[in-house]
Order: C-alpha cells, then sequence, then structure tokens
C-alpha cells in the first residue's frame, strides 16, 4: 500500500494558469514532509520542508501547505521554467540519526508559453 | 550545484561486467545513501550510511555492494547485474533530516 501518493500525475498548464499539486500521506507520526523539484536528467532539488499541520512555506511563485493528511503545492502565475517533475516525501521517525524518506512518483508539471 | 557530485553521469554495461559508481559530498554531511529512480516507480532507498555505518540495507540484490571509506565518500560496486537493473542511481547526503542529491548516473545495462 502506498503511502505517499501524489496527484495529478501530470498537469499542463497555460502560463499564468494558477493551480496547486496534492501529495497525501498515511505514514503515522510524520517527522517532516519535503517538496522537491526534479529536473530532466538531475537529481531532486530541495524546495521544502513543513513539520507541522497548519505550516506554510513559500519561494517565488510556490508556496507550500500542510494538513494532517496531505500537502499542497501551490503554483502562482507559473512561467514555462517552472516545468519539472515536483517529488514529494515524508519522513518518519527512525532509529536515532536515521532520517530516511518515503518519496511519492511524482507530478510531472508542464507549463506552456 | 548542491555540494553532491557523481561519477560517472552516464554508464553502459554488460550483464557480466564490473563497474563502480562513485560519490562525494563538499558538505560536512555525516550521512549518505544511494538511491534508485525507474520510470514511473517512485525513488527507492538502497542503503544507508551514517558516519561510515550501514544502517540501512532495503533487501538489495548481492550484486549490489556499497562502500563507505570516509563520511565524504560513497561508493556503489556493481557486478552481473540484470537489465531490470538499468536505471538513474542517485547519491545525497544531509547532516539533520533535509538530504541533498548529486546529479545521478544514468546506467543501462545490455
Amino acid at each position: 500500500e502506498d503511502q505517499v501518493t501524489q496527484s495529478p500525475e501530470a498537469l499542463r498548464l497555460q502560463e499564468g494558469e494558477s493551480s496547486s499539486l496534492n501529495c497525501s500521506y498515511t505514514v503515522s507520526g510524520l517527522r517532516g514532509l519535503f517538496w522537491y523539484r526534479q529536473d530532466p536528467g538531475k537529481g531532486p532539488e530541495f524546495l521544502f520542508t513543513l513539520y507541522s499541520a497548519g505550516e506554510e512555506k513559500e519561494k517565488e511563485r510556490l508556496k507550500a501547505t500542510l494538513t494532517k493528511k496531505e500537502s499542497f503545492l501551490h503554483i502562482t502565475a507559473p512561467k514555462p521554467e517552472d516545468s519539472a517533475t515536483y517529488l514529494c516525501a515524508v519522513q518518519e521517525p527512525k532509529g536515532a540519526g536515521s532520517y530516511q524518506l518515503t518519496f511519492g512518483k511524482g507530478t510531472k508539471l508542464s507549463v506552456i508559453p | 550545484e548542491t555540494g553532491v557530485t557523481q561519477t560517472p553521469r552516464h554508464l553502459v554495461m554488460g550483464m557480466t561486467n564490473k563497474k563502480s559508481l562513485k560519490c562525494e559530498q563538499h558538505l560536512g554531511h555525516n550521512a549518505m545513501y544511494w538511491y534508485k529512480q525507474s520510470a514511473k516507480k517512485p525513488l527507492e532507498l538502497m542503503f544507508v550510511y551514517n558516519f561510515k555505518e550501514q544502517t540501512e540495507n532495503n533487501s538489495v540484490p548481492s550484486r549490489f555492494s556499497p562502500e563507505c571509506p570516509n563520511s565524504s565518500h560513497l561508493f556503489l560496486h556493481l557486478h552481473t547485474l540484470q537489465p531490470e537493473d538499468s536505471a538513474l542511481y542517485l547519491c545525497a547526503s544531509s547532516q539533520a533530516d533535509t538530504q541533498y542529491f548529486g546529479p545521478g548516473t544514468r546506467l543501462l545495462v545490455l
């Protein structure tokens, strides 16, 4: 059973058309929720960490929010350079010093000029 | 640049070959990770090293053999791989909870 589910799998937006990506999770005792951006042929690039329900983080056109069951990545007035795959990952309590992430499959965002 | 480098960036190998992937981090982190990324699947954690000690092996086949000689370097030794092992192999490092990834090695097994 998937612990982290991202939707939609793919999203096409016109430049300037705002939207949201969803990440729902079913882990107990969430330690942190992470958002990454991945461009083709590259490694994931860290965007945000959220730790508690109600927390919000912003960076340029991106805003991440967290509830007890899911997180949203809101994209306001996107530009073509925002096109990428956005990955969500959750961190559960593990042994001391161990910070393991469980990733979703990602949402591939395409922003059309 | 994230401070995590991986070499080679691309690798083609036959099923009988032996090769190694290298990862180096310049961030002073104490933990390092190997992940496998295949099409249409989430990133799969393979190995975790914390202060050079392996703390996690997620049921990875023995044809993958990790080595961590110090906190800055991580290797993945490959031998007798299968075509289904073709994927992007990502290295990451962390000091606390945030992991920073390298660019990956694209591996093709023929």
